[in-house]
């Protein structure tokens, strides 16, 4: 089956410590992105990734970090210098970020909270 | 600054009767709108694109308008099911840029 995975669907850390989201995706999408999703709230970009070994900064990057190491993946540290990181994290990708045309599609998403 | 506006009510409506959500944006020129799905605890799914230079676009029960004067989307269900309840985002972009999404309005549909 075509599509995004992310994992854990559910994560719990301690304040300090940082934590790794997973998003893997087999859609041989260039573009993927990452979401932050808290109550109420609309989707705030953290990071986006146009190709691989390129990312830029979205809304919202401080506090957070990404790789994309290879086509299908794109990983999302969360570290202790992000202040509110409780929150629902949503991966996305699509053929290309161009003018808006191009559909996304999104992961099951991963709850992440800090005790 | 640019914003894009959902009601943030929830609508209540019954099975059978038509859904109208709106969309209504600032300080953007979008060439593209795009409306998503997103049930409780699950990543939105895309559900129609419409063009600036298109009025209308439809999808099975779904209907879509953009008017680019007013600013607005309007997004419709016609004879709305219980199983339509769920939130639905609208997104634009303006330009080579990423999606900017709305914060979405939650429709309920009472059997």
């Amino acid at each position: 089956d075509g599509g995004i995975t992310q994992s854990p669907k559910y994560l719990f850390r301690k304040e300090g410590q940082n934590v790794t989201l997973s998003c893997e995706q087999n859609l041989n999408h260039d573009a993927m992105y990452w979401y932050r999703q808290d109550p109420g709230q609309g989707l705030r970009l953290i990071y986006y990734s146009q190709i691989v070994n390129d990312f830029q900064k979205g809304d919202i990057a401080e506090g957070y970090s990404v790789s994309r190491e290879k086509k299908e993946s794109f990983p999302l540290t969360v570290t202790s210098a992000q202040k509110n990181p409780t929150a629902f994290y949503l991966c996305a990708s699509s053929i290309a970020v161009s003018e808006g045309y191009n559909e996304q599609f999104f992961g099951p998403g991963t709850r992440l909270t800090v005790l | 600054s640019q914003k894009i506006e959902q009601n943030s009510e929830a609508l209540n409506i019954q099975e059978g009767k038509t859904a109208t959500l709106t969309c209504n944006y600032t300080n953007y020129s979008p060439a593209y709108l795009q409306w998503y799905r997103q049930d409780p605890g699950r990543g939105p799914v895309f559900l129609l694109l419409i063009r600036e230079n298109e009025k209308e676009k439809r999808k099975e029960r779904l209907k879509v308008t953009f008017d680019t004067t007013l600013k607005q989307s309007l997004f419709h269900i016609t004879a709305s099911q219980p199983a339509d309840s769920a939130t639905y985002l609208c997104a634009l972009v303006a330009g080579y840029s990423t999606l900017t999404f709305g914060k979405g309005t939650m429709l309920l549909v009472s059997p």
